[in-house]
């Protein structure tokens, strides 16, 4: 999975906790993207971005915030995390719209108590 | 709905020997199907992309068809690996205006066995 560096690849927060993940390209690809993957069900889109200085929100946004300051970087915000966002975490970005390859991180495991 | 449904859910098979993976979805209107692959703590790899037009696509020992009649997709695996052990995905995208959609199956878990 080179090319995509996910930051960091496992935490552990409390309840009400925030934090930051950082996923970081070196592709110098347009289009990025945060999923989360939880057992049982097929990876889910949060946000996703479409350059620098934009971002959208994709199937389960709420919760969480990003923002892409800088074309390589795509941040992925926990305000006040709750259980129920222990998760995998996933960045992807991908060269085009339509039939572009998307590159996978190697994924951020966050756990909320 | 757009769905997509993979089965089997799991599949144990021993080195050496081939298996196919089933895909079939209900995603309107149709842009693209893709097989990836995830080994166990990592993220997924793409094998394969295929549009309308395309029956068949290969990727070494792996081997996708389309038909996109009958909505269903395949991935054949020959003369499987230890390496092969891992969960093979497929998703569908799915037009949305000037937008794109992917729809995520659950995924096959496969375990290749000595």
């Amino acid at each position: 999975n080179a090319g995509v560096t996910q930051t960091p690849k496992f935490r552990v927060l409390k309840t009400g906790q925030s934090m930051t993940l950082l996923c970081a390209q070196d592709m110098n690809h347009e289009y990025m993207y945060w999923y989360r993957q939880d057992p049982g069900m097929g990876l889910r889109l949060i946000h996703y971005s479409v350059g620098e200085g934009t971002t959208a929100k994709g199937e389960v946004p709420d919760g969480y915030n990003v923002s892409r300051l800088k074309k390589q970087n795509f941040l992925l915000g926990l305000e006040s995390a709750a259980p129920s966002q222990t998760s995998v975490y996933f960045c992807a970005i991908r060269s085009g719209w339509n039939t572009g390859e998307l590159f996978f991180g190697e994924g951020s495991r966050l756990t909320v108590l | 709905k757009n769905q997509v449904e993979q089965s089997p859910q799991s599949l144990i098979i021993l080195e050496g020997k081939n298996c196919t993976l089933q895909c079939n979805y209900t995603v309107s209107p149709f842009s693209n199907l893709r097989w990836y692959k995830q080994d166990t703590g990592r993220g997924p790899v793409s094998l394969t992309i295929m549009t309308f037009s395309e029956n068949t696509k290969s990727n070494g020992r792996y081997t996708a068809t389309l038909d996109a009649d009958t909505k269903q997709s395949s991935l054949h695996i020959t003369a499987s690996q230890l390496s092969d052990s891992a969960s093979y995905i497929c998703v569908v995208s799915a037009r949305a205006g000037n937008n794109r959609k992917l729809i995520w199956g659950l995924g096959t878990s496969l375990a290749v066995n000595p």
